[in-house]
């Protein structure tokens, strides 16, 4: 157990280019969550997977982002022409499904730091 | 949505000093964690505690659910308990609030040598 790895760890772009980031989760995980957390704030949630199936999205999660789950296994978040206001810290979590025991614990990622310039 | 409370904003203690930290919720809860955030951002699991009491070394939490609050007990700091700690609770489906955490803004705690 490696637990949740994120990729890539920091990243700079320009305003209106287009970023994509990776989450591999702990494996044995089933559901898979991404939170964007901004300076001096908690993380806010974004949208979370159970398996392949994305089951809820935030309303911070406007047109310009989306987020993949293609195989139940790792997961994508993909952010089109981005704005200075996307610029914040990117992170994934995972957690076991229900019946598989502390089902409800959620495990983060060192995240990705996203600066728009 | 649910409200998440913390206090206090920012605490400095010094080290071998005990602290409180505290949690208020706004409604009932399916889960409340402990997170501690380092200064690289990394965010540290300390407790999954949706009641009851635990303890983990010099770290202790209690939650009572039925007035929808948490506390945080950090006993002899050390220098390396510097960070952020949040609390963060979620509401569970059967309760409309689907699987998500949400999270407080935290305690930023600074312990001095």
């Amino acid at each position: 157990d490696t637990g949740v790895s994120q990729d890539p760890r920091h990243k700079i772009t320009k305003r209106g280019q287009n970023v994509t980031f990776r989450c591999d989760p702990i494996s044995e995980h089933n559901r898979l969550y991404w939170y964007r957390q901004t300076l001096g704030q908690g993380p806010e949630f974004l949208t979370y997977f159970q398996n392949e199936a994305q089951l809820e999205k935030s309303r911070l999660l406007s047109d310009r982002f989306s987020a993949e789950r293609p195989k139940g296994s790792f997961s994508t978040l993909e952010i089109q022409r981005t704005e200075q206001g996307d610029s914040a810290m990117y992170l994934c979590a995972s957690s076991p499904s229900e019946g598989q025991g502390a089902r409800e614990t959620q495990y983060f990622g060192p995240g990705t730091r996203l600066l728009v310039l | 949505g649910i409200q998440v409370e913390q206090s206090p904003p920012d605490l400095i203690l010094q080290e071998g000093a005990n602290s409180t930290l505290r949690c208020n919720f706004s409604d009932s809860v399916n889960n409340l964690q402990w997170f501690h955030q380092n200064p690289w951002g990394q965010l540290i699991n300390l407790f999954y505690i949706p009641s009851g009491t635990k303890q983990n070394g010099r770290l202790s939490a209690t939650t009572v659910a039925t007035e929808r609050y948490s506390l945080l007990y950090i006993s002899s700091s050390q220098t390396t308990d510097s960070g952020v700690y949040f609390c963060a609770v979620e509401r569970g489906l059967l309760t409309g609030g689907g699987n998500k955490l949400t999270f407080g803004t935290g305690t930023q705690l600074k312990v001095e040598l």
